[in-house]
């Protein structure tokens, strides 16, 4: 157990489609991160909050938000679904802002959208 | 732009033998250098990582990796492998001043018997 939490574990959902993910980060830390990994693109940076602040952007599509709440914990909001959008979804969690200490991973969310 | 290639997609090697795993890097200023494993169904889980200093680093699990500036690589090793190292290996640069890790597509490693 790596500290940081992912709910739900697996999601199967339809095209069209608004989800929720979830996660909880390792306690201590402040920063949460959030990465897709799919089979053609990789790992992909998504987006970046510390402290309930958006910190840094990356490949997120406009369909994509996440915010984090006061006690830390973070969603991932994905919505108008698309075939292309079935990925594991991955939280990471650090203690400061910047990623040259490393992250801690989550187990991830499995998305499949059919 | 920053970028990281892990050249070898799929590697096998025997139970007891050693290994090698290629990372190469592109990065302007000094690199943030990580190794993370991935075993089928989990997270990623960090090996070891690189910020200045002895350029040979000890990680978890028995791995060292050699950071060569003039090679811009960062190759994981392993003297002797064991049937439970088999994962995915991914290769990862931090950008400064940001939050962000870039990293590589990964290598599949199989371990033979």
């Amino acid at each position: 157990d790596s500290g940081v939490t992912q709910t739900p574990k697996h999601l199967i959902t339809a095209t069209g489609q608004r989800v929720t993910l979830r996660c909880s980060p390792r306690s201590g830390d402040l920063s949460v991160y959030w990465y897709q990994q799919s089979l053609d693109q990789g790992l992909q940076f998504l987006i970046q909050y510390y402290n309930g602040e958006e910190r840094a952007k990356g490949n997120i599509l406009e369909r994509f938000s996440a915010q984090q709440f006061p006690d830390l914990h973070s969603e991932l909001n994905l919505s108008s679904l698309e075939l292309g959008d079935s990925a594991l979804y991955f939280c990471a969690s650090s203690v400061a802002t910047g990623a040259h200490y490393g992250y801690t991973f989550g187990s991830g969310t499995r998305l499949t959208v059919v | 732009a920053q970028s990281v290639t892990q050249p070898d997609i799929h590697i096998t090697v025997s139970e007891g033998a050693s290994l090698e795993l290629r990372c190469n890097y592109s990065y302007g200023a000094t690199p943030y250098l990580f190794w993370y494993v991935q075993s089928p169904g989990q997270g990623l889980q960090l090996l070891l990582k690189y910020f200045s200093g002895d350029t040979l680093v000890q990680g978890i699990k028995g791995f060292e990796a050699e950071f060569k500036r003039s090679q811009s690589s960062f190759n994981l090793r392993k003297p002797s492998v064991h049937w439970s190292d088999a994962a995915e290996y991914f290769c990862a640069v931090a950008v400064s001043n940001t939050g962000k890790l870039i990293f590589g597509q990964g290598t599949t490693l199989q371990v033979k018997p």
